[in-house]
């Protein structure tokens, strides 16, 4: 089946330093990666869209300049989380969308972030 | 804005019964909608989708039943097991977006 990793798993970090997280597709080439944020015990929250080669496309809300992404290969995907904040503490999950299949279980998501900052 | 929400925030049920998860959505657009079990600390795993032109679709032990008159979805899973104690999400794929929205969740708990 189709691997998504996410590296790390887990960062604690201090407030105003930066934290770099990836996301691979191990076995496929992903036309699209996403990246979703979840607090506890709600529900996960779209970031914002990355094709390969091309600007990420953000949902309304999430600030671009904060939460850089860069999509630089057809297998992987980095967010940056810039001069992090407590309440930037969450979960972060990438998903990948597989080139070659249909529309809905084509997306295989990462095994998530755990972000603390303190 | 239009979203996808679930009546029930967490829902026992007994080991080898079988469970109902519920789910209202408002986007009549959408082209799929899909069911994700989301276990504590991981992502979510793709269980089941079901295109906006059917009524249902059954899978290994989960059924997705679709009633677009009154906006509702549901997955139920037959045989309940412990493994299957995990937070389960509707979700809805817009084609034209070509992004999948989540819903609220409900935390399934199987009781032994």
């Amino acid at each position: 089946g189709a691997v998504v990793s996410q590296h790390p798993s887990r960062v604690i970090c201090k407030s105003g330093t930066s934290v770099k997280i990836e996301c691979r597709s191990l076995d496929f080439q992903a036309t699209t990666m996403f990246w979703y944020r979840q607090f506890p015990k709600q529900s996960l929250m779209l970031m914002a869209t990355s094709n390969e080669g091309s600007k990420a496309t953000y949902e309304q809300g999430v600030e671009k300049d904060k939460f850089l992404i860069n999509h630089a290969s057809l297998t992987l995907s980095t967010l940056t989380v810039t001069s992090a904040h407590p309440e930037d503490s969450s979960f972060y999950i990438c998903s990948a969308r597989r080139r070659d299949r249909g529309p809905t279980d084509t997306q295989y998501f990462g095994p998530g972030t755990r972000l603390t900052v303190l | 804005g239009e979203s996808v929400g679930l009546h029930l925030p967490t829902l026992s049920v007994q080991e080898g019964d079988n469970s109902i998860i519920n789910c209202a959505y408002s986007n009549s657009a959408s082209d799929y909608f899909i069911w994700y079990k989301q276990e504590s600390g991981k992502g979510p795993q793709f269980i089941i989708d079901i295109r906006s032109n059917m009524d249902k679709r059954q899978g290994q032990r989960v059924t997705v039943l679709l009633n677009k008159t009154v906006k509702h979805l549901s997955l139920q899973i037959a045989a309940t097991q412990p493994g299957d104690s995990a937070v389960y999400f509707c979700a809805e794929f817009h084609g034209g977006y070509q992004k999948v929205t989540f819903g609220t969740g409900t935390k399934l708990q199987v009781i032994p």
